[in-house]
């Protein structure tokens, strides 16, 4: 089993839309979980931290499930703009960060 | 430069030659990684350097790759008998993150070498 599971999508969808990605990971012991974005050949860049109580930046909600070892990412409102792919991102303390493949998201006119 | 600079941006070698990539992060950063990345596919981990603590080598694929951190500042990856295989986006970021604190783990990527072993 992979450490860190995205569905790699590609999920398309037209401006507006509010769009869903999940992350599964395996290591119980992991403290850490974040959302990166990549756009086409660039390097990855921090979207967000996910922290267990939840947390919301403007159109982007980040939820944090423990029991069940899962990540949510939303996007309300998709502008074009954030089309890109979406890497979950998870670690335990004093470990590196351990990348998943990345959700790619299309977001048309 | 206030980002984390990586050097050369484009590697083209022959297969069996040795490559050095060479990575200089944001200064004061105590942990330094090493990713890959082949086309279409998520980040691989490679290797991690954090301060003075032995680097934890677990996601090097073979013994043909080694990394170096010098004075706890700049590293380099050196593959040797670069395989066809090894063709790839080689990333190197830095966090802050100090050793057993987790909370502070925000990478700042350099922009890869782009190597291609032909």
């Amino acid at each position: 089993r992979k450490e860190v599971e995205q569905d790699p999508g590609p999920f398309n969808v037209p401006e507006g839309a509010t769009v869903a990605f999940n992350c599964t990971y395996s290591n119980s012991a992991s403290q850490s979980f974040f959302w990166y974005r990549q756009d086409c050949r660039k390097e990855p860049k921090l979207l967000m931290s996910v922290y267990s109580s939840g947390n919301e930046d403007g159109r982007f909600t980040a939820q944090l499930n423990r029991a069940s070892q899962y990540i949510s990412l939303l996007i309300r409102d998709s502008k074009l703009s954030d089309s890109a792919t979406y890497l979950c991102v998870v670690n335990q303390a004093g470990t590196a960060l351990i990348f998943g493949k990345g959700t790619t998201l299309s977001v048309s006119s | 430069g206030a980002g984390v600079s990586q050097s050369p941006s484009n590697k083209v070698t022959e297969k069996g030659k040795d490559v050095e990539l060479r990575c200089d992060p944001i200064s004061g950063h105590t942990a330094l990684y090493w990713y890959r990345q082949s086309l279409g596919q998520g980040l691989e981990f490679l290797i991690y350097f954090q301060g003075n603590s032995a680097p934890d080598k677990s996601g090097l694929p073979s013994d043909r790759f080694s990394a170096e951190r010098t004075g706890g500042s700049v590293s380099t990856l050196t593959i040797q008998r670069t395989q066809q295989e090894d063709s790839a986006v080689y990333l190197c970021a830095s966090s802050l993150a100090t050793f057993m604190r987790a909370t502070n783990e925000k990478l700042f990527f350099g922009s890869g070498t782009q190597l291609s072993v032909l």
